[in-house]
């Protein structure tokens, strides 16, 4: 079954890097285009970021472009976000999500359990 | 940026009675529009995508329609497990991928 397990979240500083990962299995995760999405009370549900199947393409939301950034390791089906100048207003929790059929076209169809990440003083 | 609009933030329905939610987009996105449902304390579950397929494990009793800007997701006869807040997301013209900001179902 398709499981996708995230890892890296806490609390960090205003200011500060992190770096979210996550595990996939049950699937072929070369295959598939990769999208982190986040969750606060604020601002409900919102994408965050967008790589393509062999990492080639990535697209950014433009709250985090330029300070985040989105990459995946297909040997070890790994997907990544590194969050760096980090803000208050980027608590959430983050969804690491499959693109349905694997295509930039398509909904959402599997999401991890999430990871919390806050950024306070 | 394509804005989805869900209404009413709140429903209030009987087990058993049948609920209508509703989505609006700024701009049409055709059919590419999903709805997903949300338990307290668990991720979003896909429900319906193309705007009318269910999704894998989906009961009949979910149904979506609609096309262009005006979408809706009904639940036939609801049960215990639908309540729940249920989001539209649109994956038309991208980025960014939106989401509606939710309907909460809640029991009657």
């Amino acid at each position: 079954q398709v499981q996708l397990v995230e890892s890296g979240g806490g609390v960090v500083q205003p200011g500060r890097s992190l770096r979210l990962s996550c595990a996939a299995s049950g699937f072929i995760f070369s295959s598939y285009a990769m999208h982190w999405v986040r969750q606060s009370p604020d601002k409900g549900l919102e994408w965050v970021a967008l790589i393509s199947f062999n990492g080639d393409n990535k697209y950014y939301a433009e709250s985090v472009r330029g300070r985040f950034t989105i990459s995946r390791d297909n040997s070890n089906n790994t997907l990544y976000l590194q969050m760096n100048s980090l803000r208050p207003e980027d608590t959430a929790i983050f969804y690491c999500v499959r693109t349905f059929g694997g295509t930039y076209f398509s909904a959402f169809d599997y999401w991890g359990q999430g990871i919390l990440v806050t950024v306070s003083a | 940026e394509i804005v989805l609009t869900q209404s009413p933030a709140t429903l209030s329905v009987s087990p058993g009675e049948r609920a209508t939610l509703s989505c609006r987009a700024s701009q049409s996105v055709s059919t590419n529009l999903a709805w997903y449902k949300q338990k307290p304390g668990q991720a979003p579950r896909l429900l319906i995508y193309g705007a009318s397929t269910r999704a894998t494990g989906i009961p009949a009793r979910f149904s979506g329609g609609g096309s262009g800007t005006e979408f809706t997701l009904t639940i036939s006869s609801l049960q215990s497990e639908d309540f729940a807040v249920y989001y539209c997301q649109h994956y038309n013209n991208w980025p960014p991928y939106t989401f509606g900001q939710g309907t909460k179902l809640e029991i009657k």
